[in-house]
């Protein structure tokens, strides 16, 4: 059983340009949520998403940030016109269910030039 | 708002030591705590979860305790060898399944 499948696993972009990233949950898992962590900072929740809906995207920026999980494929985490201040390692994690383990991929890092 | 604690941020220790890493919560309405081991410019690999309603896990030389009330946890590392140097971070998990995370303890352990 893979794990966490994340990709790509490094990223740069220039500023301005949009910037996508993929997660595929565990099988059998279908509950997914992404965090970010900052340089010097911890790792802080953005969004959780179960098939097709967004449960929960309290940690998301208002701006240029979006999340999706569709019935099938992975999902994406999509951030647009890029900034510097969106450097950073974008973790997933997936769970079977609510309030339970969650296992984190590998991480996509995002270098903005 | 959910805020966790880890201090110190790091720690040396000669091997061979027991040593315990110390977690701190501020609101004990949480469904369960988890301690992950996070390599330089690696992810998370989840060591242990203990539920609100347990007192500790134990897997290996890892032993984790919650004590909900007091909003503490603590991992205790036993016999602790060069390969445990990693940072370790302590999350809770609160409202709507997301893990409040603390900033991680790196802990260095010295042939």
């Amino acid at each position: 059983n893979a794990g966490v499948m994340q990709n790509p696993r490094h990223l740069v972009r220039r500023r301005g340009q949009e910037a996508r990233l993929r997660c595929s949950p565990m099988k059998g898992h279908s509950h997914v949520y992404w965090y970010r962590q900052l340089p010097e900072e911890g790792l802080k929740f953005m969004v959780y998403l179960q098939k097709e809906n967004i449960i929960d995207e309290s940690g998301m920026p208002k701006e240029r940030f979006s999340a999706e999980f569709p019935k099938e494929g992975p999902s994406i985490l999509r951030i647009q016109q890029v900034v510097r201040g969106d450097s950073a390692a974008y973790f997933c994690a997936s769970s079977v269910d609510r309030e339970v383990v969650q296992y984190f991929g590998p991480g996509t890092r995002l270098t903005v030039t | 708002k959910q805020e966790v604690t880890q201090i110190p941020a790091a720690l040396s220790v000669p091997e061979g030591e027991n040593l315990v890493l110390n977690c701190s919560f501020t609101d004990s309405a949480i469904y369960n705590l988890q301690w992950f081991r996070q390599d330089p410019g690696k992810g998370l690999t989840s060591l242990l979860l203990i539920q609100s309603s347990q007192r500790e896990q134990t897997s290996g030389r890892l032993n984790a305790s919650l004590d909900k009330s007091s909003g503490r946890s603590t991992l205790y590392i036993a016999a602790s060898q060069p390969g445990d140097s990693a940072t370790y971070l302590c999350a809770v998990n609160g409202a709507n399944s997301k893990l409040t995370f603390g900033k991680g303890i790196t802990l260095s352990v010295r042939p």
